[in-house]
Formats: structure tokens, sequence, C-alpha cells
């Protein structure tokens, strides 16, 4: 059974400073890693997504790198502002989308709990 | 592009009742799946729907169904609501495997 953890649970930095969050997953053989951000009483934002043969994505200031065979993935932000304190999840997906009522399924993630970033100014 | 919609935003039932929550995803995606988060236990999923068909069912019980139609539009249904039902119901869509899972804004559940 995949299981996902995020370290640290929370993180409080100022503003400005370069941070990283860390993923890790005990089941190697995923077909990709997502990072989401989530904003307090709203749904998830997609973020970055890489692909199992990639080693990393980036998008403006954050960069998500991925090593499948030692199961970990970090999502690197630079020069953090207060607009980036929300709660980060790291997801993945199976290799061979799991389905038990006929087909591929593309839908079912396996989420970390999530780590709770503060930037204050 | 629109994103994935889902209504209502929040919604107030009695325990034992029951409740059906509506999720429209992205235009032209076809895989559209349901997850629960409550602080203790996270994100959860609860099941997938692709082209009107159940592809994949989560660990819960058999109160929580879910269909899909043909405009690929879904509804989920809780029945005899217990307080533990209480969360936030996330719906998302996707085109494919390799593609990102979008998600809607969630509908907040409070069964008293």
């Amino acid at each position: 059974k995949q299981e996902v953890t995020q370290i640290p649970a929370a993180l409080s930095v100022p503003e400005g400073e370069n941070l990283v969050l860390n993923c890790s997953f005990t089941d190697s053989a995923i077909y990709n890693l997502q990072w989401f951000r989530q904003d307090p009483g709203k749904g998830l934002t997609s973020l970055l997504l890489i692909q199992s043969s990639q080693r990393e994505q980036t998008s403006g200031r954050l960069n998500a790198s991925l090593d499948k065979s030692s199961g970990r993935s970090t999502l690197y932000i630079a020069a953090s502002q207060p607009g980036d304190s929300a709660t980060y999840l790291c997801a993945v997906r199976p290799v061979l989308p799991a389905s038990n009522a006929g087909g591929t399924s593309y839908g079912k993630l396996t989420f970390g709990q999530g780590t709770i970033l503060t930037v204050h100014p | 592009k629109a994103g994935v919609t889902q209504t209502p935003r929040y919604l107030i039932k009695t325990r034992g009742q029951q409740v059906t929550l509506s999720c429209s995803p992205i235009s032209g995606h076809r895989s559209v799946s349901w997850y629960q988060q409550t602080p203790g236990q996270g994100l959860q999923f609860l099941f997938e729907y692709f082209s009107e068909t159940q592809r994949n069912k989560g660990n819960f019980p058999g109160r929580f169904s879910g269909r899909q139609f043909s405009n690929s539009r879904s509804e989920m249904n809780v029945s005899t609501l217990e307080l533990g039902d209480s969360a936030l119901y996330l719906c998302a869509s996707t085109l494919e495997g390799s593609s990102p899972l979008h998600f809607g804004n969630g509908t907040r559940l409070t069964v008293t």
C-alpha cells in the first residue's frame, strides 16, 4: 500500500527566503507525482506535475524534483512571499492506474498530509 | 476555459438525512473523481467515473455513491448521514493518466 509522507508538517519563514518542502513515498512504482497548494477553505490548485521519466519541472519561482528510485520529491520555492502562505500537498499516481471496474483509472491519487507554510513579512 | 465547478459550496444536514453534491468537470474531461478531506484523515479517494462508468472505488461504506451523466457532470450521494461525514468533499477531473488532476473548490458538508 502506497504511503506518502511530507516533512516538515509546518514551516514558518520570513519573506524572501528560499525554501524546500519534502515528500517521500514508499512504492517507487509511480506514474507521476503532482504538487498542489490549498488555501484555507478552498480546493486544491495544481502547481506542478512530474512524470516518472522526468527529473524536474519548473514554473516561475517553483521547481519540483523527482528521484523515483529513492522515493523522494522536493518542491523548491525561491524568494518566498506572503502570498505563498498555504498548505502544500504532494500526491502520487500509481504506475498501472488501479481499476477494479474495468478500464484504466486516472483519478486515484495518494496524498501526503501536507506542509503548512507561513511566510511572514 | 472554466475550471471544475462544485455546487453547493456549503451544506448543513441532520443525522439520518441524505445529501447530493454536484460537480461539473473541465470541458473535455471525461474522468471525474471524488475525494473526502478531513483534518484527521486528510484527503481520501471516494470513487472515479469515466464515461458514465465507475472506474475505481475507495474504501468507503455503501452509503456513499455516485454517478456520471452523458455530459460528464457527476453527482455523489451520501445516505443516512452520520456526524463523521462532516468534511470537505472535493471533485476533480482529468484528461488522462499523464495529465494533471484539477480540483474544484469543494462542498463543505456539516452534519449536526
